[in-house]
């Protein structure tokens, strides 16, 4: 089973529009989540980290659900400039500092 | 200027040559990283290192080798290169195992004929 599994997308989102994916995790004892942001051909770069309790940042709003081991990212009012692939990240797997990324999720922005 | 930086940003090489990536940092974090990136693969630790006396194997260390020359720098070998270590490679630092988050550099993309 994969540790950090993500719907490799593309999703494509009017601009405006609100658009959801979801990150699905294996390790029950993971303690740290977080979203990542990687352009094309450029490198992944921290969007948020995901709290227990849920987090804003604008127009961004991260979900952390420990019972059913899935993190989601909503966005809202979408721009053009959202499109990218966002990576989902959990510690509590074999990498270093036990970090393990998902795929990643490819998001287009259609104006 | 950047926090974390790779040289080359692009390379392209032959089968059997002896390839370096560097990476350098300002951030002032001991932990560093490299990984790969394939499409459809994601993102592929290949060795990191907790301090300067401190080397550990990724998921993928066969064929490379790092050398940590300081704690502001961290440097791949790919002692042979062959075609299918052609890819993007990432040097990524962080500063603690409480927060985890890691920082990234711009990618070299390596290219092997």
């Amino acid at each position: 089973r994969k540790e950090v599994e993500q719907d490799p997308g593309p999703f494509n989102v009017p601009e405006g529009a609100t658009v959801a994916f979801n990150c699905t995790y294996s390790n029950s004892a993971s303690q740290s989540f977080f979203w990542y942001r990687q352009d094309c051909r450029k490198e992944p770069k921290l969007l948020m980290s995901v709290y227990s309790s849920g987090n804003e940042d604008g127009r961004f709003t991260a979900q952390l659900n420990r019972a059913s081991q899935y993190i989601s990212l909503l966005i809202r009012d979408s721009k053009l400039s959202d499109s990218a692939t966002y990576l989902c990240v959990v510690n509590g797997g074999g990498g270093a500092d036990g970090l393990t990324f998902g795929k990643g999720t490819h998001l287009i922005i259609q104006p | 200027d950047a926090d974390v930086t790779q040289t080359p940003r692009n390379r392209i090489t032959k089968t059997g040559k002896r390839i370096m990536l560097e990476c350098s940092q300002t951030k002032g974090h001991d932990r560093m990283y490299w990984y790969r990136q394939d499409p459809g693969l994601g993102l592929r630790l290949i060795y990191y290192s907790f301090d300067v006396k401190d080397i550990n194997k990724g998921e993928i260390s066969d064929g490379y080798s790092v050398s940590r020359q300081a704690q502001a720098k961290f440097s791949l070998s790919l002692e042979s290169a062959i075609p299918n270590q052609t890819a993007l490679y990432f040097c990524a630092t962080s500063d603690s195992p409480g927060t985890a988050i890691q920082f990234f550099g711009p990618g070299t993309r390596l290219t092997v004929l």
